[in-house]
């Protein structure tokens, strides 16, 4: 069983600093899923990755696959960046379902 | 992109109610939804994966009779709690697999219920 660690659990920032947010996970992957939820539920999937790095607008995700290990980071950060951000992984065999296992999130709170 | 639509986003029952939660997606033919429920500050927990035509499975612990599951065309799948009670109010979220895209991820809105 994969088990997906994120770190920091909460993080409190002032409008304007840059923010990183990290996820590590001990079993081989397909993909991991940067996802972030709002206070309101629902959720939006930021990035999928599998390799190397991907870039949008001012959210910057990257993966290293031999450590196990991605970050999600955030440049001059916004209020409206303050929500919980959830790291997901894909397993590497997925069969017919390719079943999602969570990290428990980080929440952000972007201060003006 | 891809777009999954859930309604209602909330609810409000008496206990011993029925409610239906429906899940759709708008743009693609979902061949394998998932059921989603999150208890407050903590993370998605898997609840059971819908595979349209046949019948759900269910992750061990979730009551199959109690949260009934149908995915009976490639665009929607409902979930049905039965005879809710309080304990049961939760936020249930949906998320939706693009045969063609197996890998990615989209997520319904979310529902939140609360049993009183």
């Amino acid at each position: 069983k994969n088990e997906v660690e994120q770190s920091p659990q909460n993080l409190t920032a002032q409008e304007g600093e840059f923010i990183t947010i990290n996820c590590s996970y001990s079993v081989g992957i397909s993909a991991l899923h940067w996802l972030q939820q709002h206070p309101g539920g629902g959720i939006v999937s930021l990035f999928m990755l599998s390799s190397g790095k991907k870039k949008h607008g001012r959210l910057i995700a990257t993966i290293n696959i031999q450590e196990k290990h991605s970050s999600l980071h955030i440049t001059a950060s916004h209020p409206r960046d303050s929500a919980v951000y959830i790291c997901a992984v894909s397993p590497k065999s997925g069969g017919s379902n390719y079943k999602l296992t969570f990290g428990k999130g980080t929440l952000l709170t972007v201060n003006p | 992109g891809a777009v999954v639509s859930q309604h209602p986003s909330r609810v409000i029952c008496k206990s011993g109610t029925s409610v239906k939660i429906e899940c759709r997606s708008l743009d693609f033919q979902a061949t394998t939804m998932f059921w989603y429920r999150q208890f407050p500050k903590q993370s998605l927990m898997l609840m059971a994966t819908s595979n349209e035509g046949s019948k759900a499975t269910y992750e061990q612990g979730v009551e199959k009779d109690k949260f009934l599951i149908n995915h009976a065309s490639l665009t929607l799948s409902t979930l049905t709690v039965t005879s809710a009670h309080p304990e049961d109010s939760s936020f249930y979220i949906c998320s939706a697999r693009a045969p063609l895209r197996p890998t990615e991820a989209f997520f319904g809105q979310g529902t939140r219920l609360t049993v009183v």
